[in-house]
């Protein structure tokens, strides 16, 4: 299978504790994008990077959160001193050629108690 | 502001009858379009896409319309079959000014198909 992988699937951490979740692309994809996505909603674009630049950040990722994509290839996001308000789904998704098509990966479901 | 709204939360179909679910946008900005099913605890899969210079995009049993004038598209799967019950979210995305493709997302339609 050769479709976008992430890791851990599950989360559960306490409040202020430190997570970080990982995402592998399509291998030949440039582009990878992170959404999260809260119950009742559909997902929200995090950030965006082509091969290891880091385009684009959302307003909705505070200083708390930081992203990397070193040499292009997998991608980490982590999350500091954790929130409640953090509980979601984060999900990952790449494009390659055509560039308009995101493929997701299953996600990764965090709570924070 | 939701600059996509998918209005109706779910719908009900019989097996073997066509499913519609619509999607509406306001942002003209919006230059390419797509459909993503999704199952819960799985992240959502791609469906079928149009571009904003076709009106219609088909692809077995799903076809895709766009109607750029009302800002409206629909995704219309016949015959309807039990494994297509999930959740179908319309995305929306341009590329100018530095826009990168990002998605857009309705808040879902959940699709039910009845044996």
């Amino acid at each position: 299978d050769t479709g976008v992988s992430q890791n851990p699937r599950h989360k559960i951490t306490k409040r202020g504790q430190n997570v970080t979740f990982r995402c592998d692309p399509i291998s030949e994809h440039n582009r990878l994008y992170w959404y999260r996505q809260t119950l009742g909603q559909g997902p929200e674009f995090l950030t965006y990077f082509q091969n290891e630049a880091q385009l684009e950040k959302s307003r909705l990722l505070s200083d708390r959160f930081s992203a990397e994509r070193p040499k292009g290839s997998f991608s980490t996001l982590e999350i500091q001193r954790t929130e409640q308000g953090d509980s979601a789904m984060y999900l990952c998704a790449s494009s390659g050629r055509p560039q308009e098509t995101q493929y997701f990966g299953p996600g990764t479901r965090l709570l924070v108690l | 502001d939701q600059q996509v709204k998918q209005n109706s939360p779910s719908l009900s179909v019989q097996e073997g009858r066509i499913s519609i679910l619509n999607c509406d946008y306001t942002n003209s900005m919006f230059d390419y379009f797509l459909w993503y099913k999704k199952y819960p605890a799985e992240g959502p899969t791609f469906l079928i896409s149009i571009s904003s210079i076709k009106d219609k995009n088909e692809d077995g049993r799903f076809t895709v319309f766009l109607n750029k004038s009302a800002k409206h598209l629909s995704l219309h799967i016949v015959p309807s079959q039990p494994g297509d019950s999930a959740v179908y979210f319309c995305a929306a995305s341009f590329k100018a000014g530095g826009s990168n493709y990002k998605l857009t997302f309705g808040k879902g339609t959940l699709l039910t198909v009845n044996p």
